[in-house]
């Protein structure tokens, strides 16, 4: 069954320091996804992708996030100087796009924590 | 803004018994809804979806049911075992984009 995957599972950096969390999505996916999850809490949207571009981005998506499909499998997440708060879980997810409401699938993610 | 958040942070069952876990959604809008189970470590993993033109759905030991009246979501999981044992998310759809509301989560103990 396909899955979506990421890499690396855990991340350990400076704060300060760029970030490059990597995806690889679901193959016949067309909609991407970034999620993060502060220990104990809930999963929060970051941002929103599709056709190449952001379609939607949260409050927590400011001028240090970015994100990037870099060829026709990758999906990045780039924090360009990290802070201690941005340590979390983060999830891509991607899903179909056949016109209608569809489930989300997400990776495993990866766990960034900022020292 | 809008919100989905559960009523019990913690539910303890016994093995073999059913378990019904609570969410509380305030976007009456919202047409779609999904729970998600997430086991620690891991990211969240689709258990069932509903639409809003639904009342209820029924999956593989698990039901969802809708009370758009109250603006209410629960997940049954019947006959509970060990390997149920996980943190329950109830998700909504957050307009065009599709970007899920999720929340807070509740952590489900099975007792052998």
């Amino acid at each position: 069954e396909p899955e979506v995957t990421q890499t690396p599972s855990h991340q350990v950096t400076q704060m300060g320091q760029e970030v490059i969390l990597r995806c690889v999505p679901i193959s016949n996916h067309l909609y991407f996804y970034w999620y993060r999850q502060i220990l104990g809490q809930k999963v929060e949207f970051l941002v929103s992708f599709y056709n190449n571009e952001i379609s939607e981005k949260s409050e927590i998506f400011d001028d240090q996030f970015s994100v990037e499909r870099p060829d026709g499998s990758n999906f990045t997440l780039k924090i360009r100087s990290t802070k201690l708060e941005d340590s979390a879980m983060y999830f891509c997810a991607s899903r179909r796009d056949t016109g209608g409401l569809e489930t989300q699938y997400f990776g495993p993610g990866t766990r960034l924590l900022v020292l | 803004g809008e919100s989905v958040g559960l009523h019990l942070p913690t539910l303890s069952v016994q093995e073999g018994d059913n378990s019904i876990i609570n969410c509380a959604y305030s976007n009456s809008a919202s047409d779609y809804f999904i729970w998600y189970k997430q086991e620690s470590g891991k990211g969240p993993q689709f258990i069932i979806d509903i639409r809003s033109n639904m009342d209820k759905r029924q999956g593989q030991r698990v039901t969802v049911l809708l009370n758009k009246t109250v603006k209410h979501l629960s997940l049954q999981i019947a006959a509970t075992q060990p390997g149920d044992s996980a943190v329950y998310f109830c998700a909504e759809n957050g307009g065009a984009t599709n970007k899920l509301i999720f929340g807070t989560g509740t952590l489900l103990a099975v007792q052998p």
